[in-house]
């Protein structure tokens, strides 16, 4: 089934930090993921995004890894700030998919002062 | 440059009636997906429209329906509302359809009482 799920619901980082969100997906044919940031009230933000033939990508503060073997994707965000504060979702899009992305359910990032 | 727009920014409605949503692309994307928040889950895939034509519909009743423009915005249409289609509603705008990264917009807050 379509299913692009996350571990921690929550994640609590203390500013300075480095916040790891992990996400597991269920479609090992799906060639293309992503990472968003929602703020309250807000549209989901790209963050970065990746494709199945790399296993790494690197931002702004942010890196994604993926590993294809156990169908799992990271985002570490450097240096956690107080403006990262939000809920962060993955996504997933591929043939199997047709054209949508499938997200998962979220994981809200409280970074403390 | 101005990113994808959406309106109106908040709507109540009554069980029974009918609303419309607009959205614009960024200019350049020729292709606008329409998901469904649902508070406290990610968005759910509703339709993708490209060069006004439909390449996606996600598991909704025929009570949703969607178009294209030539100027490649777009409208969704709920008729019959039920209090389960109070959500966000967001629009997102890719160069093409299939597996592209999607910019979102800043959703459309539906409440029916």
């Amino acid at each position: 089934g379509e299913s692009v799920g996350l571990h921690l619901p929550t994640l609590s980082v203390q500013e300075g930090d480095n916040s790891i969100i992990n996400c597991a997906y269920s479609n090992s044919a799906s060639d293309y993921f992503i990472w968003y940031k929602q703020e309250s009230g807000k549209g989901p933000q790209f963050i970065i995004d990746i494709r199945s033939n790399m296993d790494k990508r690197q931002g702004q503060r942010v890196t994604v890894l993926l590993n294809k073997t156990v169908k799992h994707l990271s985002l570490q965000i450097a240096a956690t700030q107080p403006g990262d504060s939000a809920v962060y979702f993955c996504a997933e899009n591929g043939a199997e998919y047709g054209n949508k992305l499938v997200f998962g359910a979220g994981t809200i990032l409280r970074v403390k002062s | 440059d101005a990113g994808v727009t959406q309106s109106p920014t908040h709507l109540i409605k009554t069980r029974g009636q009918h609303v419309t949503l607009r959205c614009s692309p960024i200019s350049g994307h020729k292709s606008v997906s329409w998901y469904q928040q649902v508070l406290g889950q990610g968005p759910q895939f509703i339709f993708q429209y490209y060069e006004k034509e439909e390449r996606g519909r996600g598991n909704f009743p025929d009570r949703f329906s969607a178009r294209q423009f030539p100027n490649y915005s777009s409208e969704l249409n709920v008729n019959a509302l039920l209090l389960g289609d109070s959500a966000l509603y967001l629009c997102a705008s890719s160069l093409a359809s299939g597996s592209s990264l999607q910019f979102f917009g800043p959703g459309t807050r539906l409440t029916v009482l």
